[in-house]
């Protein structure tokens, strides 16, 4: 595709449950970029891919949620026994190297709502 | 700690008038300032990137100025059209992570 794509584009869970978030970035982007948007908030960083490793991680809010990215292509992002306050619209962004001037581009995002 | 500052947080405004969004930044030191636009249930949409060297940019009725000593950057628009309708995002990029601010919601009425 031509764009980020981003899977499911909405996800209603029970708090407790595990979900899985992915992310399709961009064909030859070796950058990705999760962040997540909570309801009257700005968006959040949580983690950086640089192909499959992950140099900064320094966002993510806990130890239930983690990411992994495989292929250097699809990443995953998996928050464990999932809280009210994990409902947020999370997005996933890529770009060619990460460095300079490093243009992000964007997906739809998934919305999630936990019960 | 970077925080980014957008003023105001809504704006209504009859078409065809131009308009200004603010945009501040506390610590000075950034590479560059990006300004989004989100359509709600969409993604972002990169509208302009200035960096750290320039003093604007401009694209078709959007014109985005920064002012990095000061920490300020202003994202003009003529002539608004109702489909100028969205939440803009000011961005800055000082390490890997874009540093966003909350946004404008911005409604531009026929």
């Amino acid at each position: 595709g031509a764009g980020v794509s981003q899977s499911p584009s909405n996800k209603v869970t029970e708090k407790g449950k595990d979900v899985e978030l992915r992310c399709d970035p961009i064909s030859g982007h070796t950058a990705l970029y999760w962040y997540r948007q909570s309801l009257g908030q700005g968006l959040e960083f949580l983690i950086y891919f640089q192909g499959n490793s992950a140099p900064d991680k320094s966002g993510l809010p806990s130890d239930r949620f983690s990411a992994e990215r495989t292929g250097g292509s699809v990443s995953t992002l998996t928050i464990q026994r999932t809280q009210q306050e994990d409902s947020a619209v999370y997005l996933c962004a890529s770009s060619l190297a990460g460095g300079l001037p490093d243009t992000q581009y964007f997906g739809p995002g998934t919305r999630l709502t936990v019960l | 700690k970077q925080e980014v500052t957008q003023i105001p947080a809504a704006l209504s405004v009859p078409e065809g008038e131009n308009l200004v969004l603010n945009c501040s930044f506390t610590d000075s030191a950034i590479y560059n300032l990006q300004w989004f636009r989100q359509d709600p249930g969409k993604g972002l949409t990169s509208l302009l990137l200035i960096q750290s060297s320039q003093r604007e940019q401009t694209s078709g009725r959007l014109n985005a100025s920064l002012d990095k000593s000061s920490g300020r950057s202003t994202l003009y628009i003529a002539a608004s059209q109702p489909g100028d309708s969205a939440t803009y995002l000011c961005a800055v990029k000082q390490n890997t992570p874009l540093v966003f601010g909350k946004g404008t919601r911005l409604s531009v009425i026929a």
